[in-house]
């Protein structure tokens, strides 16, 4: 079955910093990776994701990630980290079952933005 | 994408009794799905819902306990049943339109269980 680990539950950057959150995955066959933000209270809403169309992948807010599968690795960055950024992030990974696909989310990491 | 809603947004429930949530999409899709957010947790799949056939649930949860309907291409419901606290959590159904796997959600539904 496949999983997926995010390295640091908790992340504080300085606003205007450089936001790195990194994400790994177990696939034997390339997957399909997704980032996924919760703003408090909220559902979950995607941040980008990767079909094997490009290695690198830009999404909303500003953020992109990429892909890299020696490392087996999809880590979301943003140049210049911004108040409204501080959220919980989740990485996923899809998972083909017999009839459909799922997806599995790793544990999550908080983002704090530091004025 | 898709436009997702889920009632009650929150609710407040005594021990041994039920809550049915609802999750309503704008368009029409085959497959949708419930997962259980417990506080400070991931997402957890529950169960898989597809239109006109029984949801298929997750190993650690069973159909007595989460009772899922699926009558229509637009609309579900997941049941809560026998309530006790360690239900209490986030709840929240998705749906997936592409062939991409990309999951759109709805905003949940928060449940306390006293």
């Amino acid at each position: 079955a496949q999983s997926v680990t995010q390295l640091g539950s908790h992340v504080s950057v300085s606003e205007g910093a450089l936001v790195l959150l990194r994400c790994n995955y177990s696939s034997s066959v390339p997957p399909y990776l997704f980032w996924y933000v919760q703003y408090p209270n909220q559902g979950l809403q995607l941040l980008l994701k990767y079909t094997s169309a490009a290695t690198l992948v830009k999404g909303i807010n500003g953020f992109e990630a990429e892909f890299k599968k020696s490392e087996t690795s999809f880590h979301l960055t943003k140049p210049s980290a911004h108040m409204s950024d501080a959220a919980e992030y989740f990485c996923a990974v899809s998972e083909s079952v017999t009839s459909y696909d799922k997806v599995i989310f790793g544990p999550g990491t908080s983002l704090s933005v530091i004025p | 994408s898709a436009v997702i809603s889920q009632k009650p947004s929150r609710d407040i429930c005594q021990r041994g009794t039920s809550l049915t949530i609802q999750c309503q999409v704008d368009s029409q899709v085959t497959m949708m799905f419930w997962y259980r957010q417990q506080p400070g947790q991931s997402l957890t799949l529950i169960a898989t819902a597809n239109q006109g056939s029984e949801a298929t649930y997750e190993s650690g949860f069973v159909i007595d306990k989460f009772p899922i309907s699926r009558p229509n291409l637009t609309f579900s419901t997941l049941t809560v049943s026998n309530m006790s606290p360690e239900d209490s959590s986030i709840y929240l159904c998705s749906v997936q339109l592409s062939s991409y796997n990309e999951q759109f959600f709805g905003p949940g539904t928060r449940l306390t269980v006293l």
